[in-house]
Protein backbone atom coordinates (compact mmCIF):
# COMPACT_ATOMS: atom_id res chain seq x y z
CA UNK A 1 0.00 0.00 0.00
CA UNK A 2 0.91 3.34 -0.62
CA UNK A 3 1.30 5.59 2.25
CA UNK A 4 1.28 9.33 1.94
CA UNK A 5 1.76 11.40 5.25
CA UNK A 6 1.64 15.24 5.85
CA UNK A 7 3.26 16.56 9.18
CA UNK A 8 0.41 18.44 10.59
CA UNK A 9 -3.83 17.76 10.31
CA UNK A 10 -3.95 21.78 11.35
CA UNK A 11 -2.29 24.77 12.05
CA UNK A 12 -2.91 28.03 13.03
CA UNK A 13 -0.69 30.84 11.94
CA UNK A 14 -0.30 34.53 11.94
CA UNK A 15 -0.33 37.09 8.78
CA UNK A 16 3.03 37.34 7.63
CA UNK A 17 4.67 34.06 9.16
CA UNK A 18 7.02 31.61 7.06
CA UNK A 19 4.68 28.19 7.26
CA UNK A 20 6.34 24.79 6.29
CA UNK A 21 3.71 22.04 5.28
CA UNK A 22 5.74 19.05 4.96
CA UNK A 23 4.83 15.92 3.14
CA UNK A 24 6.26 12.35 2.81
CA UNK A 25 5.56 9.12 0.79
CA UNK A 26 7.07 5.73 1.70
CA UNK A 27 7.78 4.15 -2.05
CA UNK A 28 10.56 6.11 -3.55
CA UNK A 29 8.25 7.43 -6.05
CA UNK A 30 9.30 10.26 -8.50
CA UNK A 31 6.02 12.44 -8.82
CA UNK A 32 4.50 14.24 -6.27
CA UNK A 33 2.38 17.06 -6.13
CA UNK A 34 0.64 19.77 -3.65
CA UNK A 35 -2.88 21.07 -4.04
CA UNK A 36 -5.23 23.41 -2.25
CA UNK A 37 -8.65 22.72 -2.02
CA UNK A 38 -11.16 25.59 -1.36
CA UNK A 39 -14.99 25.51 -1.21
CA UNK A 40 -16.72 26.08 -4.86
CA UNK A 41 -12.87 26.31 -6.71
CA UNK A 42 -12.26 22.49 -6.01
CA UNK A 43 -8.61 21.07 -6.18
CA UNK A 44 -6.10 23.59 -7.63
CA UNK A 45 -2.49 22.44 -8.41
CA UNK A 46 0.18 24.70 -6.83
CA UNK A 47 3.71 23.23 -7.67
CA UNK A 48 4.61 19.16 -8.68
CA UNK A 49 7.73 17.69 -8.90
CA UNK A 50 9.17 15.01 -10.56
CA UNK A 51 12.71 14.34 -9.21
CA UNK A 52 14.94 15.69 -6.63
CA UNK A 53 15.76 19.22 -6.52
CA UNK A 54 13.15 19.25 -9.97
CA UNK A 55 9.79 21.20 -9.73
CA UNK A 56 7.00 22.40 -12.36
CA UNK A 57 4.72 25.40 -11.46
CA UNK A 58 0.96 24.10 -11.46
CA UNK A 59 -2.12 26.51 -11.85
CA UNK A 60 -1.82 28.38 -9.02
CA UNK A 61 2.11 29.40 -7.22
CA UNK A 62 1.81 32.55 -6.52
CA UNK A 63 2.98 33.50 -2.65
CA UNK A 64 4.29 29.59 -2.34
CA UNK A 65 7.54 27.71 -3.18
CA UNK A 66 8.71 23.97 -2.82
CA UNK A 67 11.31 22.03 -1.59
CA UNK A 68 12.56 18.77 -2.76
CA UNK A 69 16.13 17.49 -1.51
CA UNK A 70 15.01 13.82 -0.97
CA UNK A 71 13.21 11.69 -3.06
CA UNK A 72 10.48 10.67 -0.10
CA UNK A 73 9.92 14.45 1.14
CA UNK A 74 8.01 17.36 -0.88
CA UNK A 75 7.60 19.96 1.09
CA UNK A 76 5.62 23.26 0.85
CA UNK A 77 6.39 26.77 1.82
CA UNK A 78 4.60 29.49 2.55
CA UNK A 79 7.05 33.03 1.96
CA UNK A 80 4.75 35.01 4.33
CA UNK A 81 1.56 33.67 5.11
CA UNK A 82 -1.72 35.50 4.00
CA UNK A 83 -5.23 35.36 4.91
CA UNK A 84 -6.16 34.53 1.68
CA UNK A 85 -4.18 31.30 2.41
CA UNK A 86 -6.42 30.37 4.59
CA UNK A 87 -7.46 26.37 2.97
CA UNK A 88 -7.38 22.62 3.49
CA UNK A 89 -3.99 21.00 1.46
CA UNK A 90 -3.24 18.07 0.25
CA UNK A 91 -0.20 16.31 -0.83
CA UNK A 92 -0.21 13.41 -3.52
CA UNK A 93 1.88 10.94 -5.27
CA UNK A 94 1.81 9.46 -8.26
CA UNK A 95 2.43 6.04 -8.83
CA UNK A 96 1.11 3.62 -11.72
CA UNK A 97 -1.48 6.26 -13.37
CA UNK A 98 -2.81 6.30 -10.25
CA UNK A 99 -2.82 9.53 -7.43
CA UNK A 100 -2.42 8.90 -3.73
CA UNK A 101 -3.02 11.36 -1.55
CA UNK A 102 -2.32 12.17 2.23
CA UNK A 103 -4.81 13.13 4.74
CA UNK A 104 -4.52 17.07 4.71
CA UNK A 105 -3.73 19.49 6.50
CA UNK A 106 -6.18 22.35 7.33
CA UNK A 107 -4.42 25.33 7.67
CA UNK A 108 -5.84 28.62 9.16
CA UNK A 109 -3.81 32.11 8.59
CA UNK A 110 -5.02 35.09 11.21
CA UNK B 1 -7.76 24.27 -21.76
CA UNK B 2 -9.51 21.06 -20.27
CA UNK B 3 -12.05 21.86 -17.89
CA UNK B 4 -14.16 18.75 -15.58
CA UNK B 5 -17.71 19.90 -14.83
CA UNK B 6 -19.89 17.49 -12.12
CA UNK B 7 -22.98 17.77 -12.38
CA UNK B 8 -25.15 17.46 -10.08
CA UNK B 9 -23.05 18.99 -7.33
CA UNK B 10 -25.44 17.45 -4.33
CA UNK B 11 -27.68 14.23 -4.57
CA UNK B 12 -29.68 12.55 -1.53
CA UNK B 13 -31.26 9.48 -1.90
CA UNK B 14 -32.46 6.82 0.27
CA UNK B 15 -30.69 3.65 1.05
CA UNK B 16 -30.63 0.65 -1.40
CA UNK B 17 -31.07 2.89 -4.63
CA UNK B 18 -28.77 2.75 -7.49
CA UNK B 19 -27.22 5.70 -8.60
CA UNK B 20 -25.18 7.65 -11.37
CA UNK B 21 -22.86 10.91 -10.72
CA UNK B 22 -21.84 12.46 -13.83
CA UNK B 23 -19.01 13.61 -15.45
CA UNK B 24 -17.42 15.78 -17.91
CA UNK B 25 -14.44 17.08 -19.77
CA UNK B 26 -13.84 19.15 -22.57
CA UNK B 27 -10.91 17.82 -24.03
CA UNK B 28 -10.93 14.08 -25.32
CA UNK B 29 -7.15 13.88 -25.58
CA UNK B 30 -7.13 12.34 -22.43
CA UNK B 31 -4.52 9.72 -21.02
CA UNK B 32 -7.32 8.95 -18.30
CA UNK B 33 -9.66 9.44 -15.64
CA UNK B 34 -10.19 8.71 -12.34
CA UNK B 35 -13.01 8.57 -10.04
CA UNK B 36 -12.04 9.82 -5.97
CA UNK B 37 -13.82 9.46 -2.67
CA UNK B 38 -13.60 12.21 -0.01
CA UNK B 39 -15.05 11.80 3.04
CA UNK B 40 -15.06 15.06 5.32
CA UNK B 41 -12.17 16.82 6.19
CA UNK B 42 -10.38 14.17 4.65
CA UNK B 43 -7.89 12.93 2.24
CA UNK B 44 -9.13 11.68 -1.30
CA UNK B 45 -9.36 7.82 -1.51
CA UNK B 46 -8.50 6.71 -5.10
CA UNK B 47 -11.58 4.35 -6.28
CA UNK B 48 -11.19 3.76 -10.14
CA UNK B 49 -9.01 4.45 -12.57
CA UNK B 50 -9.62 4.18 -16.67
CA UNK B 51 -7.21 4.27 -19.03
CA UNK B 52 -8.45 6.17 -22.29
CA UNK B 53 -8.50 2.84 -24.32
CA UNK B 54 -10.83 1.52 -21.96
CA UNK B 55 -14.60 1.74 -21.77
CA UNK B 56 -15.25 1.13 -18.17
CA UNK B 57 -14.03 0.02 -14.59
CA UNK B 58 -15.35 -1.79 -11.72
CA UNK B 59 -14.61 -2.70 -8.33
CA UNK B 60 -17.23 -3.97 -5.87
CA UNK B 61 -20.49 -2.07 -6.10
CA UNK B 62 -18.87 0.90 -7.98
CA UNK B 63 -19.40 0.96 -11.96
CA UNK B 64 -17.09 3.81 -13.91
CA UNK B 65 -17.33 4.36 -17.80
CA UNK B 66 -15.84 6.38 -20.05
CA UNK B 67 -16.94 7.64 -23.39
CA UNK B 68 -13.94 9.46 -24.49
CA UNK B 69 -15.53 11.04 -27.73
CA UNK B 70 -18.23 12.76 -25.91
CA UNK B 71 -15.85 13.80 -23.18
CA UNK B 72 -18.09 11.56 -20.67
CA UNK B 73 -17.73 9.51 -17.73
CA UNK B 74 -19.96 7.82 -15.15
CA UNK B 75 -19.94 6.68 -11.85
CA UNK B 76 -22.38 3.89 -11.09
CA UNK B 77 -23.32 3.18 -7.19
CA UNK B 78 -25.15 -0.08 -6.67
CA UNK B 79 -27.37 -0.62 -3.86
CA UNK B 80 -26.46 2.56 -2.11
CA UNK B 81 -25.77 2.19 1.98
CA UNK B 82 -24.85 5.36 4.16
CA UNK B 83 -21.54 4.43 4.53
CA UNK B 84 -21.35 5.58 0.62
CA UNK B 85 -22.13 9.18 2.14
CA UNK B 86 -18.94 11.28 0.90
CA UNK B 87 -17.71 13.85 -1.75
CA UNK B 88 -16.92 11.92 -5.48
CA UNK B 89 -14.58 13.62 -7.35
CA UNK B 90 -13.59 13.19 -10.91
CA UNK B 91 -10.14 14.03 -12.81
CA UNK B 92 -8.80 14.00 -15.94
CA UNK B 93 -5.20 13.59 -16.80
CA UNK B 94 -4.15 15.00 -20.07
CA UNK B 95 -0.22 15.01 -20.21
CA UNK B 96 2.55 12.41 -18.71
CA UNK B 97 3.32 14.36 -15.69
CA UNK B 98 0.89 12.96 -14.37
CA UNK B 99 -0.98 16.16 -13.61
CA UNK B 100 -4.83 15.96 -13.12
CA UNK B 101 -7.60 18.12 -13.50
CA UNK B 102 -10.21 17.93 -10.76
CA UNK B 103 -13.96 18.55 -11.38
CA UNK B 104 -15.62 20.64 -8.56
CA UNK B 105 -17.48 17.04 -7.17
CA UNK B 106 -21.00 15.52 -6.29
CA UNK B 107 -21.11 15.33 -2.34
CA UNK B 108 -23.69 12.04 -2.03
CA UNK B 109 -26.10 11.62 0.77
CA UNK B 110 -27.50 7.96 1.59
CA UNK B 111 -30.33 8.17 4.02
CA UNK B 112 -30.95 5.13 5.94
Amino acid sequence: DVKVTQSSRYLVKRTGEKVFLECVQDMDHENMFWYRQDPGLGLRLIYFSYDVKMKEKGDIPEGYSVSREKKERFSLILESASTNQTSMYLCATWVGGTQYFGPGTRLLVL
Amino acid sequence: KQEVTQIPAALSVPEGENLVLNCSFTDSAIYNLQWFRQDPGKGLTSLLLIQSSQREQTSGRLNASLDKSSGRSTLYIAASQPGDSATYLCAVRSGNTGKLIFGQGTTLQVKP
